[in-house]
């Protein structure tokens, strides 16, 4: 069974321009969520789709949205980069949400760089 | 205050020795505790999960929740050189993840063979 894919791995953008990162969940899972990691804040929740709908959003600007399709493959947005921006962006992928009861498993992430 | 602490290490521990990882969390209605194992440049990997207080095994390894301290702890026994990882525990609501999970920083374990 194959697990969370995102692509790309790697990418390196320029400050004030926008990436669109992609993530395939396992097969039969129906919810996305999505998480920054950087070595000061940690992983930090962006937002979490099920049914091609966001359920949930964490604390970031508007600058960073994302959708989901009808297949549950999802893709997230940043716009107008900022040197900030630079983490790991964590795709995770669970049945029916990150709520009780549910085993959550993450992508191997995609690793953004803005100069 | 974060909701969700957890001292960084670096842990470095000779092989074969048990090895504890400790996060403490301030909110009482985290009801679920996971802990998760990164190595470096890949993504996080469900290591273990528990539900309100308790213990729970599995294989080498040990995860144990006291609600009423609010800490949380992970028991690596007869620690291998493969186990040197980032160790990040989670946490979550009962009945709804508006917020997500909530993550402890993390702590880098180093085995030393």
């Amino acid at each position: 069974k194959a697990g969370v894919t995102q692509t790309p791995r790697y990418l390196i953008k320029t400050r004030g321009q926008q990436v669109t990162l992609s993530c395939s969940p396992i097969s039969g899972h129906r919810s996305v969520s999505w998480y920054q990691q950087t070595p000061g804040q940690g992983l930090q929740f962006l937002f979490e789709y099920f049914s091609e709908t966001q359920r949930n959003k964490g604390n970031f600007p508007g600058r960073f949205s994302g959708r989901q399709f009808s297949n549950s493959r999802s893709e997230m947005n940043v716009s107008t980069l900022e040197l900030g921006d630079s983490a790991l962006y964590l795709c995770a992928s669970s049945l029916t949400g990150q709520h009780s009861g549910n085993t959550i498993y993450f992508g191997e992430g995609s690793w953004l760089t803005v100069v | 205050q974060k909701e969700v602490e957890q001292d960084p290490g670096p842990l470095s521990v000779p092989e074969g020795a048990i090895v504890s990882l400790n996060c403490t969390y301030s909110n009482s209605a985290f009801q679920y505790f996971m802990w998760y194992r990164q190595y470096s440049r890949k993504g996080p990997e469900l290591l273990m999960y528990t539900y309100s207080s308790g213990n729970k095994e599995d294989g080498r390894f040990t995860a144990q929740v006291d609600k009423s301290s609010k800490y949380i702890s992970l028991f690596i026994r007869d620690s291998q050189p493969s186990d040197s990882a980032t160790y990040l525990c989670a946490t979550a609501y009962s009945g709804g993840g508006a917020d997500g999970l909530t993550f402890g920083k993390g702590t880098h374990l180093i085995i030393q063979p």
